[in-house]
């Protein structure tokens, strides 16, 4: 059974501190890794890694696959309360079908 | 642009009561999906149209069914609401290969007393 885990599941830390996400993946297929946000509705996309592209930076994220180890995790430095939401980690598999996470939700206290 | 739009964004029903979730996307993709969102499961498929005339089912398929109406819309319908169908409702869509991810709607939220 495909299958997406996201650890941990909820995470409180204080503003400035620096936090990394994990996700781990057993799929049939892999084709790409994907990182969601999600605030108060629908998730938006972050960054997706594949075998051409394991590392993606965008300002105080960055992301790493690790093929090998079937694994992905998602760093926050410097975190804003603005950063306080649900990440969702999805997997493409074979067909257009993403397989996701259960998600992190990160709290970031003033 | 308005990318996904979902219809209604919230709603309660009965048990037993029947309606239809509607989606509609303006961006020419070839597939949409289905997903619900329970708390502490993440999203899960409930049933996809790869293109426009077939659909097919997802992880949890059992008291929905679907229409790909166009290739703009893809409904989904609740024939017999019951309890454990409360959830939060996405709909996406995403170019054929899907390999860019997926663009959501914002969501139906629907409770089913």
């Amino acid at each position: 059974e495909d299958k997406v885990v996201q650890s941990p599941l909820s995470l409180v830390v204080h503003e400035g501190d620096t936090v990394t996400l994990n996700c781990s993946y057993e799929v049939t297929n892999f084709r790409s890794l994907l990182w969601y946000k999600q605030e108060k509705k629908a998730p938006t996309f972050l960054f997706m890694l594949t075998s051409s592209g394991i590392e993606k930076k965008s300002g105080r994220l960055s992301s790493i696959l690790d093929k090998k180890e079937l694994s992905s995790i998602l760093n926050i430095t410097a975190t804003q309360t603005g950063d306080s939401a649900i990440y969702l980690c999805a997997v493409g598999q074979g067909a257009q079908k993403l397989v996701f996470g259960q998600g992190t939700r990160l709290t970031i206290n003033p | 642009n308005a990318g996904v739009t979902q219809t209604p964004k919230f709603q309660v029903l009965k048990t037993g009561q029947s309606m239809t979730l509607q989606c509609a996307q303006d961006m020419n993709h070839n597939s949409m999906y289905w997903y619900r969102q329970d708390p502490g499961m993440g999203l899960r498929l409930i049933y996809y149209s790869a293109s426009e005339g077939t659909t097919d089912k997802g992880e949890v398929p059992n008291g929905y069914n679907v229409s790909r109406l166009n290739k703009r819309e893809f409904s989904l319908r609740l024939e017999s609401a019951a309890p454990s169908q409360t959830s939060v409702y996405f709909c996406a869509s995403s170019e054929t290969t899907g390999l860019y991810g997926y663009t959501f709607g914002s969501g139906t939220r629907l409770t089913v007393v």
